[in-house]
């Protein structure tokens, strides 16, 4: 989804650096997403926003950081990186519901693979 | 909270064949319910959802999917499949507006000639 671009798209780097994933939307949505994508464990969320001064942990916080720099703009960064966080690191955004309705659909970027040495 | 669960990590389907992938949810009320396809180095996309009303939703690409509460379930359809359906399938559920999506563990599909 071109609405939702992640930086860089793939990124390898050594055990113990500071690494730094930027997401940007232009879709207008408040709610932005991290997650992991690991083989055979699915999507796991680091860290969610649902507005510019909102922040909360997912299911795999720790090791992890985000900032929310504006409404279209959500980093990650991996304060001391480690093998094993190697994955497939998504980004996403949804809309905030309005009403009586509940979660609304996700629109996720491509993807950054980062690779940990 | 919510839960959803695929229990087929891997499907393979001839070409030409019907397909049905399974979500079976866990919700105390009505859920909102998604399917998201996943093709090799992309992100996910939408193919569907289900809010309320009619229990059987069309999606794109040709997929549909039915909701049964009696079951909890939200199983995705297509009646033939293509080559270019081999992907990573993903169902997933919404409760309460102020939780994200659950989702599930996701369904590898490899299509064969």
């Amino acid at each position: 989804d071109a609405d939702v671009t992640q930086t860089p798209r793939n990124r390898i780097t050594k055990t113990g650096k500071r690494i730094m994933l930027e997401c940007s939307q232009t879709k207008g949505h408040d709610r932005m997403y991290w997650y992991r994508q690991d083989p055979g464990l699915g999507l796991r969320l680091i860290y969610y926003s649902f507005d510019v001064k909102d922040i909360n942990k997912g299911e795999i916080s720790d090791g992890y950081s985000v900032s929310r720099q504006a409404q279209a703009k959500f980093s990650l960064s991996l304060e001391s990186a480690i093998p094993n966080q190697t994955a497939l690191y998504f980004c996403a955004t949804s809309d905030t519901p309005s009403g009586a309705l509940g979660n609304q659909p996700q629109h996720f970027g491509d993807g950054t693979r980062l690779s940990i040495l | 909270a919510q839960s959803v669960t695929q229990p087929d990590i891997h499907i393979t389907v001839s070409e030409g064949a019907s397909l049905e992938l399974r979500c079976n949810y866990s919700y105390g009320a009505t859920p909102y319910l998604f399917w998201y396809v996943q093709s090799p180095g992309q992100g996910l996309q939408l193919l569907l959802k289900y809010f309320s009303g009619d229990t059987l939703v069309q999606g794109i690409k040709g997929f549909e999917a039915e909701f049964k509460r009696s079951q909890s379930s939200f199983n995705l359809r297509k009646p033939s499949v293509h080559w270019s359906d081999a992907a990573e399938y993903f169902c997933a559920v919404g409760a309460v507006s102020n939780t994200p999506l659950v989702f599930g563990k996701g369904t590898r599909l490899s299509v064969i000639a």
